[in-house]
Formats: structure tokens, C-alpha cells, sequence
């Protein structure tokens, strides 16, 4: 069974442009996760779909942020225009159903210069 | 609101000695769920293990095992006679059932192991 696949692995850009992050979950995996993980801390959830249906997505920054799970499978998030605050791993999870723990994907690790 | 403490940043130890992380929580739900992830220097969080609220019993892994104490609010994840392999850092993880499937992360302990 594939797990979670996050693409790109690695994204350097310049402050202002912008950059989207994709994330294939786990099959038959309603929820997807994504989350920032900056240096030295934990995970923190940026935004929470169930199918297609993003049903948190208090922490998500949304006058640059953005995400879509158009057909409940796979999501997109992006930034526009990036900061250099931005720079962080951003992790796709994806879990079965309550109570299962969370599969996470290799992250995306984006550096803004 | 839910939170998880981790008071140890960092922990160091020579190969061989038994390790324990703590893991303090804090939750108004009655039923919730609690897990211990390993994040080693490739990047990728590994799911290790999972308690819900209604089981306090301790579990042993092989090296590994995990003490739940309700009464203390406690979830501590123990490593016996331990290995280089196992420096990585660890976070302990909080769901609650009362509100959907949203987990909160505590900031993680870094455990180097000696050789």
C-alpha cells in the first residue's frame, strides 16, 4: 500500500512569489491533514478536510494561504505571495476513521530567501 | 482547550541506559486518544503508538513501553537499553473525540543516544 506522497521534497523561492504544495493521501483516507512544522517545534494543523469538506481550517493564514481537496482525494496548498516567515516543513497526514492515528507524508521543506 | 506539554527539549544518553520521555496532556473530553510519534533526521514522522482514554493499561514493545495515567494526566514513553538508532525526536500527540479528528502536537523531546 502507497503511503501519503508529498510533492516537491524541497522548494526554495524568493519572497513574493509564489508556491504550491500537493499531497496524495492514503486510499480510502477521508481525512487529510496539513500541517507547518517550524524549526524546532511541532506539527501545528494549518487545515482539516473530511472528503472534500474542509471542516477546520481556524489556523490556516487566509489572506495568503489557500488549500482545495476539489474531489475529496487529493489537496493542493498554497501560498501567495510567500514571507520569509513561511520558511517551515509542511506536512500532509491522512487517517482512517476516528481514532486511528495519523499517516504523514515526507513533507515539503520550503525556504523562502 | 487541548494541549500537550513536553517539558524535556533535550535528553541525552550513552547507549545502553533506559530513557523516559514525558508527556503531560489536558483535554475537557472524557474520551480522547493519545499517540507517540518518532521524527529521526530524515524528516518523516513515524506513528508508534496509540491509547485511548478508556485503556490505562501499560504496553511494552520490545524495548519500548508506555505508561497512561489518567490520574496525572500523563502519557510517558519509556526505551530500554538504548540505541543509537534511536536518536530522533519525539512528539506526543493529543486527539479528542469531542471535537472530530483534530490532533494537537506537544513540541517534542530530542533524544540523542551515545555510543
Amino acid at each position: 500500500e502507497a503511503g501519503v506522497v508529498q510533492s516537491p521534497r524541497y522548494k526554495i523561492i524568493e519572497k513574493k512569489q509564489p508556491v504550491a504544495f500537493w499531497c496524495n493521501p492514503i486510499s480510502g483516507h477521508n481525512t487529510l491533514y496539513w500541517y507547518r512544522q517550524n524549526l524546532g517545534q511541532g506539527p501545528e494543523l494549518l487545515i482539516r478536510y473530511e472528503n472534500e469538506e474542509a471542516v477546520d481550517d481556524s489556523q490556516l493564514p487566509k489572506d495568503r494561504f489557500s488549500a482545495e481537496r476539489l474531489k475529496g482525494v487529493d489537496s493542493t496548498l498554497k501560498i501567495q505571495p510567500a514571507e520569509l516567515g513561511d520558511s517551515a516543513v509542511y506536512l500532509c497526514a491522512s487517517s482512517p476513521p476516528p481514532g486511528q492515528g495519523l499517516t504523514f507524508g515526507s513533507g515539503t521543506r520550503l525556504t523562502v530567501v | 482547550a487541548q494541549k500537550v506539554t513536553q517539558a524535556q527539549t533535550e535528553i541525552s544518553v550513552v547507549e545502553k541506559e533506559d530513557v523516559t520521555l514525558d508527556c503531560v496532556y489536558e483535554t475537557r473530553d472524557t474520551t480522547y486518544y493519545l499517540f507517540w510519534y518518532k521524527q529521526p533526521p530524515s524528516g518523516e514522522l513515524v506513528f508508534l503508538i496509540r491509547r485511548n482514554s478508556f485503556d490505562e493499561q501499560n504496553e511494552i514493545s520490545g524495548r519500548y513501553s508506555w505508561n497512561f495515567q489518567k490520574s496525572t494526566s500523563s502519557f510517558n514513553f519509556t526505551i530500554t537499553a538504548s540505541q543509537v538508532v534511536d536518536s530522533a525526536v519525539y512528539f506526543c500527540a493529543l486527539s479528542e473525540w469531542g471535537y472530530g479528528q483534530n490532533f494537537v502536537f506537544g513540541p517534542g523531546t530530542r533524544l540523542s543516544v551515545l555510543p
